[in-house]
């Protein structure tokens, strides 16, 4: 069966660096593309980050943008998130998801907390 | 960036009984339009993506209907477990976005 598992995340201080990582498995992960989606503590869902199946497509929300770099390592069946600069309002829990257009698989999520 | 918005934002509904979702975009999404289910402390869930196709495994008490800028998500005779938040969410244009949810709650 289809499985993404997120690990990474952790408290950091403002303005510091993070890597969020996403393994999957029981899918052919070179043959999709994937995302990143966060929730804030109480909110709603809030796309981040795209990547095409085969990498050479990138795509970031506004709020992201400069900040966080997404790539993939098919060889690895994993996606990364590069998170820079952070701030307070990145603190959410980070979902990684299977897709381009809608989002049919996802893992349960790793919490950032971005606080001094 | 297209606005999704959603109403109600909470619907309370009993057991057994129908329910239906609203979402609005602020521009034209074509049937690009996909519904998600959320319980607490878990991922989200694709329902319907094409605003009218089920997911794999979701049962056809669920629909969507629209295009353009107007669909809704019906859910015929409530389960228990269907008591949840839902989202709507637009990939017709980057960047993707998200409604603001509605919360169905036991009545």
């Amino acid at each position: 069966q289809v499985q993404l598992v997120e690990s990474g995340g952790g408290v950091v201080q403002p303005g510091r660096s993070l890597r969020l990582s996403c393994g999957g498995s029981g899918f052919t992960f070179s043959s999709y593309a994937m995302a990143w989606v966060r929730q804030a503590p109480g909110q709603g869902l809030e796309w981040v980050a795209a990547i095409s199946y085969d990498g050479s497509n990138k795509y970031n929300g506004d709020s992201v943008k400069g900040r966080f770099t997404i790539s993939r390592d098919s060889s690895k069946n994993t996606l990364f998130l590069q998170m820079n600069s952070l701030r307070p309002e990145d603190t959410a829990v980070y979902y990684c998801a299977r897709g381009l257009g809608w989002f049919d698989y996802w893992g349960q999520g790793t919490l950032v907390t971005v606080s001094s | 960036e297209i606005v999704m918005t959603q109403s109600p934002a909470t619907l309370s509904v009993s057991p057994g009984e129908r329910a239906t979702l609203s979402c609005r975009a602020s521009q034209s999404v074509s049937s690009n339009l996909a519904w998600y289910q959320q319980k607490p402390g878990q991922a989200p869930r694709l329902l319907i993506y094409g605003a009218s196709t089920r997911a794999t495994a979701i049962p056809d008490r669920f629909s969507g209907s629209g295009s353009g800028t107007e669909f809704t998500l019906t859910i015929t005779s409530l389960q228990s477990e269907d008591f949840a938040v839902y989202y709507c969410q637009q990939y017709n244009n980057w960047p993707r976005t998200f409604g603001p949810g509605t919360k169905v709650d036991i009545k």
